[in-house]
């Protein structure tokens, strides 16, 4: 099946530093990718939509100016946390579809944010 | 407004069991429902699909059912192993390029 990595897995960082995630889909081209947060016991929230080539649509409640999306290619996208600040410590999950039309996603492994 | 709900205690079966979780929703028609896996610290692993012209799915120990009319999907696992205890939650699109909408899922918890 498609995989889809992330990375890093984990990261600690202090409050006020940024923080970036990459998303790679490995054995596939990704026309589109979401981002997602979860919080402990919680559900998969929809962060924001990102097409490669073009602007990030996000999910209203979340600030495009403070996580910055980028989807330079159809392997890659990439989240920036920031500022970071200790309220934005969650799960970070990517995932990624590889055909217009076809809904099945791929999800990455997730990375935890610990902003200290 | 969109809800899914998913029984959000655990479930505890013995092993060998039926596992049947549910997932209802409400002021949605779905064009599809999936159900994934996610264990702790992981994502979510894609695991069924089913179209809303579906009554069911299987797929080697999974089976999905889907019912528009009482807006219900019923998510059973047969033969169930201890390694089969996970978080399963299910999601909801309308097709095409809406966005997928998550439910909090059900913690499967299998017993030996």
């Amino acid at each position: 099946g498609a995989v889809v990595s992330q990375h890093p897995s984990r990261v600690i960082c202090k409050s006020g530093t940024s923080v970036k995630i990459e998303c790679r889909s490995l054995d596939f081209q990704a026309t589109t990718m979401f981002w997602y947060r979860q919080f402990p016991k919680q559900s998969l929230m929809l962060m924001a939509t990102s097409n490669e080539g073009s602007k990030a649509t996000y999910e209203q409640g979340v600030e495009k100016d403070k996580f910055l999306i980028n989807h330079a290619s159809l392997t890659l996208s990439t989240l920036t946390v920031t500022s970071a600040h200790p309220e934005d410590s969650s799960f970070y999950i990517c995932s990624a579809r590889d055909r217009e039309g076809i809904n099945e996603q791929f999800f990455g492994p997730g990375t935890r944010l610990t902003v200290l | 407004s969109q809800k899914i709900e998913q029984n959000s205690e655990a479930l505890n079966i013995q092993e060998g069991k039926t596992a049947t979780l549910t997932c209802n929703y409400t002021n949605y028609s779905p064009a599809y429902l999936q159900w994934y896996r996610q264990d702790p610290g992981r994502g979510p692993v894609f695991l069924l699909l089913i179209r809303e012209n579906e009554k069911e799915k299987r797929k080697e120990r999974l089976k999905v059912t889907f019912d528009t009319t009482l807006k219900q999907s019923l998510f059973h696992i047969t033969a169930s192993q201890p390694a089969d205890s996970a978080t399963y939650l299910c999601a909801l699109s309308s097709g095409g390029y809406q966005k997928v909408t998550f439910g909090t899922g059900t913690k499967l918890q299998v017993i030996p």
